[in-house]
């Protein structure tokens, strides 16, 4: 069974630093790694896909990293702003061979950003 | 194109009452999920569905049913609502393309 961690489960850094958010999976037999973003009282949006054939994806100041053969991805966020301050989910396919859905989420990050 | 609309936003339920979630979108997704999300938890399936019609279990489905009969609607059913449902819900469509998550809705069972 596919079993995600995410670790710190809380973070706080002063505006302007960079933040590193981990998230390690059990299973590295995955087609697919997805990072998201919840605001309080909100529904999930989603920030980056990396597929099992990629080492990184990068949509603006968000870069994610996969190592399969570890079992670990990392979120970092550059010059952080308060505006970044949520909770950070990782998921992954709840089996193997689900390539499309159905995912294991990790229990989140909550990152808080002090101006 | 509002995406993924839920109904209600919030509900408070007595034990062994029933009420039904409702699941709505507009992006003619054929994949929809409902998910349910316990305090500093990550989010756990409940029940998904391919398409109209079609619907299946998944991590942790007791307690619930769904149907499907129109790809637009997704709605999720509680028979018999105990303590242990006390939880937000949420519905979402997409799949390897990205998802789009509905903003929830927050059900206290008492």
């Amino acid at each position: 069974k596919q079993e995600v961690t995410q670790i710190p489960a809380a973070l706080s850094v002063p505006e302007g630093e960079n933040l590193v958010l981990n998230c390690s999976f059990t299973d590295s037999a995955i087609y697919n790694l997805q990072w998201f973003r919840q605001d309080p009282g909100k529904g999930l949006t989603s920030l980056l896909l990396i597929q099992s054939s990629q080492r990184e994806q990068t949509s603006g100041r968000l870069n994610a990293s996969l190592d399969k053969s570890s079992g670990r991805s990392t979120l970092y966020i550059a010059a952080s702003q308060p505006g970044d301050s949520a909770t950070y989910l990782c998921a992954v396919p709840l089996r193997s061979t689900d390539s499309w859905g159905k995912l294991q989420f990790g229990a989140g990050t909550q990152v808080v950003v002090t101006p | 194109n509002a995406g993924v609309t839920q109904t209600p936003k919030f509900r408070i339920l007595k034990i062994g009452q029933s009420m039904t979630l409702q699941c709505t979108q507009d992006m003619n997704h054929n994949y929809m999920y409902w998910y349910r999300q316990d305090p500093g938890m990550g989010l756990k399936l409940i029940y998904y569905s391919v398409g109209a019609g079609i619907t299946d279990k998944g991590e942790v489905p007791n307690g619930y049913n769904v149907s499907r009969s129109t790809t637009e609607d997704f709605p999720l059913r509680l028979e018999l609502a105990a303590p242990s449902q006390t939880s937000v819900y949420f519905c979402a469509i997409g799949g390897n393309d990205g998802y789009t998550f509905g903003s929830g809705t927050r059900l206290t069972v008492v």
